[in-house]
């Protein structure tokens, strides 16, 4: 079974704190993804990356950068934490897509991140 | 603009059906998901279903896919406490590398 492990379940931190939030997969997947779950909202896309090294914008990419130095890790990073970033922080990963195949994702249990 | 809407809460009785149901804008989804997630935990795909089939079933679950209206629904026969989860829908854009785009997820309760 492929693995999506999330470093922490839960964690609180200070605003203006840097914070880092881990994912590592162990399938070998090219493209991971980081999203940020809010009730009533569901799932926004904040950054992904296609390959190491790579990173593109999603669609709320501000107050966040990520980093992808090794194929298995995905780093999301909190530059300067704010109250409006408490949030489930999800991560995901999946195969380069194959033409007339699924794009099957496979999420993390994710991360509950409290900004006080 | 692609955008996935779903409505937020749904209460059914035990042994009942249960229809959640999604309607997205983006024409060009090649493929349409539903997720199921339990309380504390990450998303489980739950099925999928391809832009050009309008009907797919497996075991206690029909999707349906309206192309037409850009509408997409999940029918849970004899529905369980063990259903009771928040249900996302997801359109996957091809043009668009394939990127999911999820709903805001549908709280399924089921009551004894």
């Amino acid at each position: 079974d492929v693995k999506v492990t999330q470093s922490s379940r839960y964690l609180v931190k200070r605003t203006g704190e840097k914070v880092f939030l881990e994912c590592v997969q162990d399938m070998d997947h090219e493209n991971m993804f980081w999203y940020r779950q809010d009730p009533g909202l569901g799932l926004r896309l904040i950054y992904f990356s296609y390959d190491v090294k790579m990173k593109e914008k999603g669609d709320i990419p501000e107050g966040y950068s990520v980093s992808r130095e090794k194929k298995e890790r995905f780093s999301l990073i909190l530059e300067s934490a704010s109250t409006n970033q408490t949030s489930m922080y999800l991560c995901a990963s999946r195969a380069t897509r194959d033409r007339g195949r699924v794009y099957g994702y496979t999420f993390g249990s994710g991360t509950r991140l409290t900004v006080v | 603009g692609e955008d996935v809407e779903q409505s937020l809460f749904l209460s059914v009785r035990e042994g009942d059906s249960s229809v959640i149901n999604c309607t997205y804008t983006d024409s060009s989804s090649t493929y349409l998901y539903w997720y199921k997630q339990e309380p504390g935990a990450g998303l489980q795909l739950l099925t999928y279903i391809f832009s050009n089939m309008d009907m797919k079933q497996d075991q206690r679950l029909t999707v349906l896919l309206n192309k037409k209206d850009k509408h997409l629904s999940l029918r849970i026969a004899d529905t369980q406490t063990g259903d009771s989860a928040i249900y996302f829908c997801a359109e996957t854009l091809y043009n668009q590398g394939g990127k999911l785009i999820f709903g805001q997820g549908t709280e399924l309760s089921v009551k004894p």
